[in-house]
């Protein structure tokens, strides 16, 4: 069974449009994360989420709203998409920190 | 926060060969991860480490929490390890709290 699960694999859409990525982890994790990978592939972290606290980078617009209709789910909503949305966003998971982060297989948003 | 230097950024070996990637931080931490990241976009955990070695397989991972380094080490290198490796420390040190990246280190294995 896929630990981490990230639907869709890859989603093509138009400027403006509003889009979903779906996260859902069955590891029975408590903290879960969204990532960017932007075109020269570097990563970096855009929200983390457990039941107590939202975690925001400051430099993700707010566009971008991780919503969590339950512990086991992080979705990732974009609003407005521009061109610059277009990379490969992973989802991942972890128990604490000290346990490491399990991550999902990657979706490949291209905005045209 | 932190600053993560990854190096070498491309590195090719021929098969057989034992590869060292090296990682340095700026702000002290507790927890060190190591990543790859398969040609076809999938990443893996490979370590998590806060002191000394850890070995899997053919992989060894080891950190010095002193002079804020670690390195990760590929014994008998083969082409299916062929991969970028990634390593991701706390932003603000620590253990917990979200990761920064470094750049990746792209690793290519000849046969």
């Amino acid at each position: 069974d896929t630990a981490v699960s990230q639907t869709p694999k890859y989603l093509v859409t138009q400027m403006g449009n509003d889009k979903s990525i779906k996260c859902e982890q069955n590891l029975g994790h408590d903290t879960m994360y969204w990532y960017k990978q932007d075109s020269k592939k570097f990563l970096k972290i855009m929200f983390s989420y457990n039941n107590k606290e939202l975690i925001i980078n400051e430099t993700v617009p707010n566009r971008f709203s991780p919503k969590s209709p339950d512990k086991a789910h992080l979705n990732l909503h974009i609003n407005s998409l521009e061109l610059g949305d277009s990379a490969v966003y992973f989802c991942a998971s972890s128990q604490d920190a000290d346990r490491g982060q399990f991550f999902g297989p990657g979706t490949r948003l291209t905005v045209l | 926060k932190n600053e993560v230097e990854q190096s070498p950024q491309n590195l090719t070996a021929q098969e057989g060969e034992f590869i060292t990637i090296n990682c340095s931080y700026s702000v002290g931490i507790s927890a060190l991860h190591w990543l790859q990241q398969h040609p076809g976009g999938g990443i893996v955990s490979l370590f998590m480490l806060s002191s000394g070695k850890k070995k899997h397989g053919r992989l060894i991972a080891t950190i010095n929490i002193q002079e804020k380094h670690s390195s990760l080490h590929i014994t008998a290198s083969h082409p299916r390890d062929s991969a970028v490796y990634i390593c991701a420390v706390p932003d603000y040190g620590g253990s917990q709290g979200n990761l920064i990246f470094g750049k990746g280190t792209k690793l290519s294995v000849k046969p």
